[in-house]
């Protein structure tokens, strides 16, 4: 049973790197699945950040795609994300996710860890 | 950039149907997924591919697919189906993910 636990910091300045850790237990982070990152601001939507593959490769929401780096550690089983330049606006609970690599579905999410941008 | 449109709001008596509708130009191409989120949990996905349902999803739930609008349908509501639900797709590309933007459905 494929499980998914975010870390990092629950709150970051404005101007600074949002810096967040998802673990994978249960599973390979090697498989034939995509990993993700999804966002979700208080009281709002889900917003989709992006994704990667435990090759490296990635694909970003157009939207942040200069702020955003996400990358893979396959000794550690874990993949993270960094969002630079954050504002307020980037207040929001972070969700990883995985994306299944038959159905395309984000099948497994983690709880969720919020992160307040503030001084 | 690409959207996926829902209704904000549903409202359905116990034992009644609930359809939520998604509109989004790339949908003909692209399939729709929905998931479930309660107040303070994590997204859990009830229906891929359109219409195909998870293993421990119950029957009630169902997906349609038809031109460029999505429905999930909600058979004989139950107290525990208040939630959120959100549609999700991908662009015309197919390398960019999208939700919509969620629609509340309250049980009478």
């Amino acid at each position: 049973q494929v499980q998914l636990q975010e870390s990092g910091p629950g709150l970051v300045k404005p101007s600074g790197t949002l810096s967040l850790t998802c673990a994978v237990s249960g599973g390979s982070i090697s498989s034939s699945n995509w990993w993700s990152w999804v966002r979700q601001p208080p009281g709002k939507g889900l917003e989709w950040i992006g994704e990667i593959y435990h090759s490296g490769s990635t694909n970003y929401n157009p939207s942040l795609k200069s702020r955003v780096t996400i990358s893979v550690d396959k000794s550690k089983n874990q993949f993270s994300l960094k969002l630079s330049s954050v504002t307020a606006a980037d207040t929001a609970v972070y969700y990883c996710a995985r994306i299944e690599g038959e159905t395309d579905a984000f099948d497994i999410w983690g709880q969720g860890t919020m992160v307040t941008v503030s001084s | 950039s690409y959207e996926l449109t829902q209704p904000p709001s549903v409202s359905v008596s116990p034992g009644q149907t609930a359809r939520i509708t998604c509109s989004g130009d790339a949908l003909p191409k692209q399939y729709a997924y929905w998931y479930q989120q309660k107040p303070g949990q994590a997204p859990v996905l009830v229906i891929y591919k359109d219409s195909e349902r998870p293993s421990g999803i119950p029957e009630r739930f169902s997906g349609s697919s038809s031109g460029t609008t999505v429905t999930l349908t909600i058979s004989g509501v139950q107290a525990e189906d208040e939630a959120d639900y959100y549609c999700q797709s991908a662009d015309s590309s197919g390398t960019h993910y999208v939700f919509g933007t969620g629609t509340k459905v309250t049980v009478l």
